[in-house]
């Protein structure tokens, strides 16, 4: 089994500074993952995904996450945030293979001040 | 192409009453998901179609819930009868046929409040 913890449900702060978002797993098996985003009144968007190969995936729109396996840990981060990344965001796990379910974090509500 | 549609976006029930979801995935996606976030909580997964076979149906919460894929096309969550916990938001996702790498596609999920 699969659990995912996102130590952060809010995460503050102001337009251009950098961000980062915490993602922690546990899996007792090899995994994909994933970090979703969910704009205000939108539904779930992938943002970014690792499968395998370069531990660093990045987002069309800035973002970056990088896989660290040693420290089970798939952080999400962006160099300078725009108010229109306010969003929540969504970390993910699922397993290695035929299509299988995702698990997800609590998620964590990204907010930007001008 | 069109993305995966759910309907109805929002629905208010009584406790007791019934209600149908309905999910449609996007067109030659053989695997459907429904998943569920109940309000403050993480999105917890329902059950998974391949075609119109259940995958697996562990994340299904008891036995007022049915989930159906006739035809292995659109999909239909009915909640009989619904109690207050049921209240929440239910999204349907859908993938193509093959690994677990190929990429989920959301609805924007069906608000249900049950009152």
């Amino acid at each position: 089994a699969q659990s995912v913890t996102q130590l952060d449900s809010q995460v503050p702060v102001f337009e251009e500074a950098p961000v980062e978002l915490r993602c922690n797993y546990s899996s007792s098996v090899s995994v994909y993952l994933f970090w979703y985003v969910q704009y205000p009144n939108q539904g779930l968007q992938l943002l970014l995904k690792y499968l395998s190969g370069s531990t660093l995936v990045e987002s069309i729109n800035g973002f970056e996450a990088e896989f660290n396996k040693s420290q089970t840990s798939f952080h999400l981060r962006k160099p300078s945030v725009h108010i229109s990344d306010t969003a929540e965001y969504f970390c993910a796990v699922s397993g290695v293979g035929r299509a299988q379910k995702l698990v997800f974090g609590q998620g964590t509500r990204l907010t930007i001040n001008p | 192409e069109a993305g995966v549609t759910q309907f109805p976006s929002h629905s208010v029930i009584e406790k007791g009453q019934t209600v149908t979801l309905r999910c449609d995935p996007i067109s030659g996606h053989d695997n459907l998901y429904w998943y569920r976030r109940v309000m403050g909580k993480e999105i917890k997964f329902l059950l998974h179609f391949v075609k119109e076979s259940k995958q697996d149906e562990s994340g299904m919460p008891n036995n007022r819930f049915l989930a159906e894929r006739t035809g292995g096309t659109y999909s239909t969550l009915k909640v009989q009868p619904a109690e207050l916990e049921d209240s929440g938001v239910y999204f349907c996702a859908s993938s193509q046929e093959g690994g677990s790498g190929n990429t989920i596609y959301f609805g924007e999920g069906s608000w249900l409040t049950v009152v």
